[in-house]
């Protein structure tokens, strides 16, 4: 069965405005990663973050890690036009095998 | 000097017809992988191999048999095409876990293969 659930399914937004996407999954994790996806692009790796760190930032993206919960978000700050796109959180139990959610579709607006 | 590329970009094919796929990567990385993704963007993986050995083989049919000539070539041959194959398929790879990387995996640009 799928191992993540992502929420919202889609966002749309306006150019300057944050953008907060979630990702839960059921099972122990040892990494947990987000990926974008332009349309009819392939998967681009935007972020690692491991089971033992709760917070990671890189350039304009925030992920956290809530083990205990068993669930992640993305922040996007200051969004632009070129952000839109659709985001995926992808889990791996510590072998090769990620497990990607549902995805969130992203839009931002001038 | 693309890193992980995938030939043909679209197959448009009739049913009961057998198909390849092609992917190839110049990263250096010792595992790829083939995924599916459906109409609605699910993505699933099918098959990983690491240096030339199967190693992840999820459920799929029989008729989906994955290929590796050597580490940087993964492709993916498709007997007696279903309509439910309708799908775009992705290549990834990532460098061996075993030497301590992490599974961060590089993506090809998709094949969209449309079986009529």
């Amino acid at each position: 069965s799928q191992q993540g659930e992502e929420d919202p399914q889609a966002l749309s937004i306006q150019e300057g405005e944050n953008a907060t996407m979630n990702c839960s999954y059921k099972t122990s994790i040892n990494n947990l990663q987000w990926y974008r996806q332009n349309s009819g692009r392939g998967l681009v790796h935007l972020i690692l973050i491991r089971s033992n760190e709760r917070e990671k930032h890189s350039g304009r993206l925030r992920v956290t890690l809530d083990t205990s919960k068993k669930s992640s978000s993305l922040l996007i700050t200051a969004s632009r036009a070129a952000d839109t796109a659709s985001y995926f959180c992808a889990t791996t139990g510590g072998g090769n095998k990620l497990t990607f959610g549902t995805g969130t579709q992203l839009k931002v607006e001038l | 000097d693309t890193a992980v590329s995938q030939t043909p970009k679209y197959l448009v094919t009739q049913m009961g017809n057998d198909k390849s796929i092609k992917c190839e990567q110049n990263l250096g990385h010792d595992t790829m992988y083939w995924y599916k993704q459906d109409s609605k963007k699910f993505l699933k993986i099918m098959f990983s191999y690491n240096n030339k050995e199967l190693i992840i083989n999820e459920t799929v049919p029989n008729r989906f048999s994955p290929k590796s000539p050597d580490k940087a070539h993964l492709n993916l041959h498709i007997n007696s095409l279903e309509l439910g194959d309708s799908a775009v398929y992705f290549c990834a790879s990532s460098s061996d876990l075993s030497r301590g990387a992490y599974n961060e995996q590089f993506f090809g640009p998709g094949t969209r293969l449309t079986v009529l």
